[in-house]
């Protein structure tokens, strides 16, 4: 069975301080796609990042940054040197190849970033 | 630009009242998604279709019916049987997976308030 754990159901930090969000994985395939979006205010889920199965490589992208480490099923997003705009919650995401293109959602965490 | 509109963004609906959201895309993706969420519970999959006329129950189909008559169009509504409708509503669509998983593409969300 596919899941996504998000245990982390809220945090909040000050101002250009570092934060990490954890998101764990389960799934039998061999071939997954994860993915991390943020939901801010408005509603809207914005795609941050697509990492598949076969691609380990740690990825940065400005303040952002994600850590995939297949032996513990982990998907790991840090935001660093954050700032307010970052408040929002951020989903992570799994889709099997095997699976009909369904994307599960972990719960999400809701960040708050403090001035 | 290229997006997908969904309407309205707030909607109120009468106990016992049948209502169609509505939700269209001009990025020519084939598959397109329906998601309820509720607060904590992340997204959940109402129901999605891969190729017009055709689509299949996700994992809370029950007091929902969709069609799928165009590539473009993908309304939902939501039935008096759904016992519990009050929640947000996210529409999503992806590009064919044969050639790749991309990930969806999401609608700013209607909030269904049941009165």
């Amino acid at each position: 069975a596919q899941k996504v754990t998000q245990a982390q159901t809220e945090i909040s930090v000050v101002e250009k301080e570092d934060v990490t969000l954890d998101c764990v994985y389960e799934t039998r395939d061999t071939t997954y796609y994860l993915f991390w979006y943020k939901q801010p205010p408005s509603g809207e889920l914005v795609f941050l990042i697509r990492r598949n199965s076969f691609d380990e490589q740690n990825e940065i992208s400005g303040r952002y940054s994600w850590n995939f480490q297949k032996s513990t099923s982990s998907f790991n997003f840090t935001i660093t040197a954050s700032q307010v705009v970052d408040s929002a919650v951020y989903f992570c995401a799994l889709s099997e190849a095997k699976r009909d293109d369904k994307i599960i959602f972990g719960k999400g965490t809701r960040l708050h970033i403090l001035p | 630009d290229g997006g997908i509109t969904q309407s309205p963004k707030y909607l109120f609906r009468k106990e016992g009242q049948n209502v169609t959201l509505s939700c269209e895309q001009n990025l020519n993706h084939d598959a397109m998604y329906w998601y309820r969420q509720d607060p904590g519970q992340g997204l959940r999959l109402i129901y999605y279709s891969q190729i017009v006329n055709d689509f299949q129950k996700g994992d809370i189909a029950e007091g929902y019916s969709v069609s799928r008559e165009k590539k473009e169009s993908f309304p939902l509504t939501v039935t008096s049987a759904q016992k519990n409708p009050t929640a947000f509503y996210l529409c999503a669509s992806m590009e064919n997976r044969k050639l790749f998983n991309y990930g969806y593409t999401f609608g700013s969300g209607t909030r269904l308030t049941v009165v």
